[in-house]
C-alpha cells in the first residue's frame, strides 16, 4: 500500500527565512505528486503537481517553488517567506486516479 | 469540474446513521463523485468514489440519484471519531486539481 511521509509535522519560521519540506512516497513507482496548501479553515489550494522527475507545474503564482529530484521525493522551497505563506501544507500522491493526502505540515511564519 | 453544494454542518447520534447530502446539478457524464473526510490538523482521508452506481466499501456507501445530480454519503453506524469535516468533489478521473469546497462539517455526538 501507498504511504506518504511529510516532514516536518510543524514549523515556525521567521519572516524572510527560506523554507524546505520534503514529502516522500513509498509503495508505488512514478506516481503523480501534488503541493496543496490549506489556510486556516479554508479549502485546499493546489500549488504545484509534478508527472515526473524535473517535472513541476505551477497552479498559481507564488512565494513558493517545486522540486522533484527524485520519482518519489516532492519539495516545497521558498527563498524568503511572508506572513502570507502561513498555512497547513498537503503533499498528496494519486494511485489509480485517486488522490491519497500525507499528514501535513502546520507551517506559521512570525 | 462541476460546481459541488453541500450544508455547512451536521449532527448525528453516535450509532446512527450519517447521511450527508451533496448537490452536483452541472456534473457532466465524465465527471466521478469523490468523497474526502478531514479530521482536524490532519491530512485528508478518502472515502469513497462513484461514476453513476452505488458504490459501498468498508468505510461508507454512496448513493447517486439516477439524474447524477445529486449523491449522499452513507456512515451507516458513526462513531465520536467520524466527527470531521466531509468534502464532496466532482471531477475527471484525470483533472489533476482536487477543488475541495468548505464541505460538511459532521459532528457526532454521545
Amino acid at each position: 500500500s501507498q504511504t506518504i511521509h511529510q516532514w516536518p509535522a510543524t514549523l515556525v519560521q521567521p519572516v524572510g527565512s527560506p523554507l524546505s519540506l520534503e514529502c516522500t512516497v513509498e509503495g508505488t513507482s512514478n506516481p503523480n505528486l501534488y503541493w496543496y496548501r490549506q489556510a486556516a479553515g479554508r479549502g485546499l489550494q493546489l500549488l504545484f503537481y509534478s508527472v515526473g522527475i524535473g517535472q513541476i507545474s505551477s497552479e498559481v503564482p507564488q512565494n513558493l517553488s517545486a522540486s522533484r529530484p527524485q520519482d518519489r521525493q516532492f519539495i516545497l522551497s521558498s527563498k524568503k517567506l511572508l506572513l502570507s505563506d502561513s498555512g497547513f501544507y498537503l503533499c498528496a500522491a494519486n494511485r489509480d486516479w485517486t488522490q491519497y493526502f500525507g499528514p501535513g505540515t502546520r507551517l506559521t511564519v512570525l | 469540474d462541476a460546481k459541488t453544494t453541500q450544508p455547512t454542518s451536521m449532527d448525528c447520534a453516535e450509532g446512527r446513521a450519517a447521511n450527508l447530502p451533496c448537490n452536483h446539478s452541472t456534473i457532466s457524464g465524465n465527471e466521478y463523485v469523490y468523497w474526502y473526510r478531514q479530521i482536524h490538523s490532519q491530512g485528508p482521508q478518502y472515502i469513497i468514489h462513484g461514476l453513476k452506481n452505488n458504490e459501498t466499501n468498508e468505510m461508507a456507501s454512496l448513493i447517486i440519484t439516477e439524474d447524477r445530480k445529486s449523491s449522499t454519503l452513507i456512515l451507516p453506524h458513526a462513531t465520536l471519531r467520524d466527527t470531521a469535516v466531509y468534502y464532496c468533489i466532482v471531477r475527471v478521473a484525470n483533472n489533476n486539481d482536487m477543488r475541495f469546497g468548505a464541505g460538511t462539517r459532521l459532528t457526532v455526538k454521545p
